[in-house]
């Protein structure tokens, strides 16, 4: 089977602009999480996507937000950029989301905010 | 809230010696996750334990989780260059599903 992918892999946005993520789970998977990690903060979970419903949701603001499709590809939308947004952003994937669900990641989209 | 604490931030050692790195939870945890972060890459899952005083091995590595199920550690002997990176333990949140509570991780540089 294919892994998670996510696209872009790399991104330079300025402040104030946006960006959206896509994250590709494995195949059959139907839920995705998002994190963000960076070097101060770590990993820390943005929002849970299960059948179009997000059932999660993580301490960011509402400029963070996200979507799922009926093929339960992902995408993340970060509005009005703020140079603290620059991280790696990784989504995970799992069959049905349960707690005891080993989550697979995805290589991430490392987005730079100048 | 619900945290997830790991120690050391940093391990360096030389080649052969062995490794540890810690994790405790202010809650108990229905199961902890490890995984492993290469430099430049993404947390790929290592093992997850799911029963109180679990010990799990794979090769070098040996993860056990506490009896009260809020501690876990893992343990590497005779590291290895390939070891190097950085280690992550994460519980489920209580209250939410796919939820991890990540550590801040430990990173371990190998020297040779």
């Amino acid at each position: 089977k294919a892994g998670v992918t996510q696209t872009p892999r790399y991104l330079i946005k300025t402040r104030g602009q946006q960006v959206t993520l896509s994250c590709s789970p494995i195949s059959g998977h139907r839920s995705v999480s998002w994190y963000q990690q960076t070097p101060g903060q770590g990993l820390q979970f943005l929002f849970e996507y299960f059948s179009e419903t997000q059932r999660n949701k993580g301490n960011f603001p509402g400029r963070f937000s996200g979507r799922q499709f009926s093929n339960s590809r992902s995408e993340m939308n970060v509005s009005t950029l703020e140079l603290g947004d620059s991280a790696l952003y990784l989504c995970a994937s799992t069959t049905q989301g349960g707690y005891q669900e080993t989550q697979y990641f995805g290589p991430g989209t490392r987005l730079l905010v100048l | 809230g619900q945290q997830v604490m790991q120690i050391p931030q940093y391990q360096h050692v030389q080649e052969g010696e062995d490794f540890t790195t810690y994790c405790n939870s202010s809650t108990t945890l229905s199961n902890i996750q490890w995984y492993k972060q290469r430099p430049g890459g993404h947390p790929v899952f290592l093992i997850q334990l799911v029963k109180s005083g679990e010990v799990k091995k794979q090769k070098r590595l040996t993860f056990q989780f506490g009896e009260a199920k809020k501690n876990s550690s893992l343990h590497i002997t005779a590291t290895q260059t390939t070891d190097v990176g950085t280690y992550f333990c994460a519980g489920p949140f209580s209250g939410g599903y796919n939820k991890l509570i990540f550590g801040a991780g430990t990173r371990l540089a190998v020297h040779p």
